[in-house]
């Protein structure tokens, strides 16, 4: 079993739509949680990170960790063309090691 | 401009001749790391580095080498490439080990291809 499960996808939605991603992991240890979006033939950049349960905003972007069923999500609201990115989720491992997710494809339709 | 760089961006090769990707960071980060991408997989850690001279394996190093002798630069060894380490290879940066709650900055990656 993966530590960092999520779906591939694609997930296709049109534009304004409210955005739901979605993560599992495997080891309740973990505390620290990040959002990166990596366009075309980008590299990742973050987008969030929470720690521990609860909910964080920025702006269109809601970040949120239930860590009594290992699920982190992420919202994104009103989506916008540039928003059509892959989404990846990771976890911290106690020795620091980032465990990612193997990204979500997300296109938002004009 | 703060920014990681990698070259070469595209690289097609054949199994067994030795390959060098380069890659470095002008933010003065101690904390460094080679990633690669495939699909269905996400991001796996190949190596990573916490400062001068000091490297660590990560998930996959098998088949890698890696060095750290000046703060800037982290060179990814492949001494014998082989196809199943046809990827896209990413390098990273951040200011700590401990802050891979810190930002880490990418490269642009690097496309291998081993034939």
């Amino acid at each position: 079993q993966k530590e960092v499960e999520q779906d591939p996808g694609p997930l296709s939605v049109p534009e304004g739509a409210i955005v739901s991603l979605n993560c599992t992991y495997s080891n309740s240890a973990f505390q620290y949680f990040m959002w990166y979006r990596q366009y075309s033939r980008k590299g990742p950049e973050l987008l969030m990170y929470t720690y521990s349960s609860g909910n964080k905003e920025d702006g269109r972007f809601t970040a949120q960790v239930d860590k009594s069923s290992k699920y982190i999500s992420l919202f994104i609201r009103d989506s916008q063309p540039s928003d059509s990115a892959t989404y990846l989720c990771a976890s911290l491992r106690s020795n620091y090691q980032l465990i990612w997710g193997a990204g979500t494809k997300l296109i938002i339709k004009p | 401009e703060a920014q990681v760089t990698q070259n070469p961006r595209y690289l097609i090769t054949v199994t067994g001749k030795k390959l060098t990707v380069t890659c470095s960071q002008n933010m003065n980060h101690e904390y460094m790391s080679w990633y690669r991408q495939d699909p269905g997989l996400g991001l796996r850690q190949i190596y990573y580095s916490m400062n001068v001279e000091v490297t660590d394996k990560g998930d996959v190093p098998e088949g890698y080498k890696v060095s750290r002798k000046e703060k800037r630069n982290f060179p990814l060894i492949l001494e014998s490439p082989s196809p199943n380490q046809t990827s896209l290879y990413f390098c990273a940066s951040s200011s700590s080990e401990k802050g891979s709650t810190d930002t880490q900055y990418f490269g642009p990656g690097t496309r291998l291809t081993v034939l």
